[in-house]
């Protein structure tokens, strides 16, 4: 249980388009969501809180019209790039908060989307 | 305010040798501490947390961790390396134990010799 996934896994993409990366968590509900890019060699940085039915709550530096954020049900949030440049090249990482259980909220963690903007 | 601080960007150890990767936090509030495991191109797994219990926390594959609050720290430990082992490894800090919001050491790679 408690599975995380996300899709695509690893994505190409022209500078200029848009990209759409999902996040599920598959057993169990999540009223918040993470968000979080990781540059090569380097930590976790997180980019924004998703609420489910309401707006993200993005951190200081994240261009909120550049990563779109929706998190329309308790199993699904979606982060899209928007007109995507070379720059935004990275590794977007997910996790989902487990709220079903009583006394026992975990936090679990996508296996990652390698996004790759040429 | 939070933070973790991982000394070592890079440590090797040979195979069957103690693993030893440090973390140093700072907390405004009495903290969660977390321990996870990053093998290439994959998400992050958790190794273990401390959540106030116990302070020697032990984990998945061996790991152990031991909280220390005089000295602000909470070191990954493995008393034999296997060369399974060899991943990048991230400590993090929270003030609850959902991690409602972590906030992540710069990692530390390890490399097992065989």
């Amino acid at each position: 249980g408690a599975v995380v996934s996300q899709h695509p896994s690893r994505v190409i993409c022209k500078s200029g388009t848009s990209v759409k990366i999902e996040c599920r968590s598959l057993d169990f509900q999540a009223t918040t969501m993470f968000w979080y890019r990781q540059f090569p060699k380097q930590s976790l940085m997180l980019m924004a809180t998703s609420n489910e039915g309401s707006k993200a709550t993005y951190e200081q530096g994240v261009e909120k019209d550049k990563f779109l954020i929706n998190h329309a049900s308790l199993t699904l949030s979606t982060l899209t790039v928007t007109s995507a440049h070379p720059e935004d090249s990275s590794f977007y990482i997910c996790s989902a908060r487990d709220n079903g259980l009583a006394g026992k909220d975990e936090q679990y963690f996508g296996p990652g989307t390698r996004l790759t903007v040429t | 305010a939070q933070s973790v601080t991982q000394l070592g960007s890079h440590v090797s150890v040979s195979e069957g040798a103690l693993v030893l990767l440090r973390c140093n936090y700072s907390s405004s509030v009495p903290p969660y501490l977390f321990w996870y495991v990053q093998y290439p191109n994959q998400g992050l797994q958790l190794l273990l947390k401390y959540t106030s219990a116990a302070t020697l926390v032990k984990g998945i594959n061996g790991f152990e961790a031991e909280f220390k609050k005089s000295e602000t720290s909470f070191h990954l430990t493995k008393p034999s390396a296997h060369m399974s082992d060899a991943a990048e490894y991230f400590c993090a800090v929270s003030h609850t134990n959902t991690g409602n919001q972590f906030y992540f050491g710069t990692g530390t790679s390890l490399t097992v010799i065989p």
